[in-house]
């Protein structure tokens, strides 16, 4: 089946600084990949809709210079979070989608100190 | 933004029992979809069920979709400790892109 990789799965960075976080489809090309965030016992909000070739399309609320999304391939989307703060302390989960199906990647915690 | 509710949030049974999960929506849907997610890891895929079913069943899961309601559920039979996860339900409108918006999530939890 479809897999998406994630990585990393975890990371720890110092306030201030930048983090890039990877999503690649190993066995399929995906045209659209999503980038989700989850703060603890909440659900999954969307944060922004990536397409490969084109600018990513973010959802309200969701600052583009913060979180910079990039999707240069058919196989690879990355979501840099800049100037990282503690508040943007959650789980960030990528999907890709391939004919209507939906495949996630297995999370990234990220924890800024 | 959140499509809609799930309840209960918190469900806690013994195992053998069933587990009833549902959801409630607000727009109009293309499909409807039932995720698992096991404490601070990705979502694993469980059942689509789309817009002109009513009802759908994959091993000890029964989806029922009631599009009038704008309601769905998630029955799981002879549950295991191993079911405990939490539960999401998500929509895709079919007309935006692609994309899913997921419900608030039931956290369930089967004691041995």
């Amino acid at each position: 089946g479809a897999v998406v990789s994630q990585h990393p799965s975890w990371v720890i960075c110092k306030s201030g600084t930048s983090v890039k976080i990877e999503c690649r489809s190993l066995d399929f090309q995906a045209t659209t990949m999503f980038w989700y965030r989850q703060f603890p016992k909440q659900s999954l909000m969307l944060m922004a809709t990536s397409n490969e070739g084109s600018k990513a399309t973010y959802e309200q609320g969701v600052e583009k210079d913060k979180f910079l999304i990039n999707h240069a391939s058919l196989t690879l989307s990355t979501l840099t979070v800049t100037s990282a703060h503690p508040e943007d302390s959650s789980f960030y989960i990528c999907s890709a989608s391939l004919w209507g199906g939906y495949t996630f990647g297995s999370g990234t915690r990220l924890t800024v100190v | 933004s959140q499509q809609g509710e799930e309840d209960p949030q918190a469900l806690s049974i013994q195992e053998g029992e069933n587990a009833t999960m549902n959801c409630s929506y607000k727009t109009s849907i293309n499909n409807l979809q039932w995720y698992r997610q096991n404490s601070g890891r990705g979502l694993v895929h469980l059942i689509l069920i789309r817009s002109n079913e009513r009802e759908k069943h994959s091993g000890r899961l029964r989806v029922t979709l009631d599009t009038s309601k704008k309601s769905s559920s998630l029955l799981i039979t002879a549950s295991r400790a191993a079911d405990t996860a939490s539960y999401f339900c998500a929509t895709d409108a079919g007309n935006q892109g692609g994309k899913l918006i997921f419900g608030q999530g039931t956290e369930l939890s089967v004691k041995p």
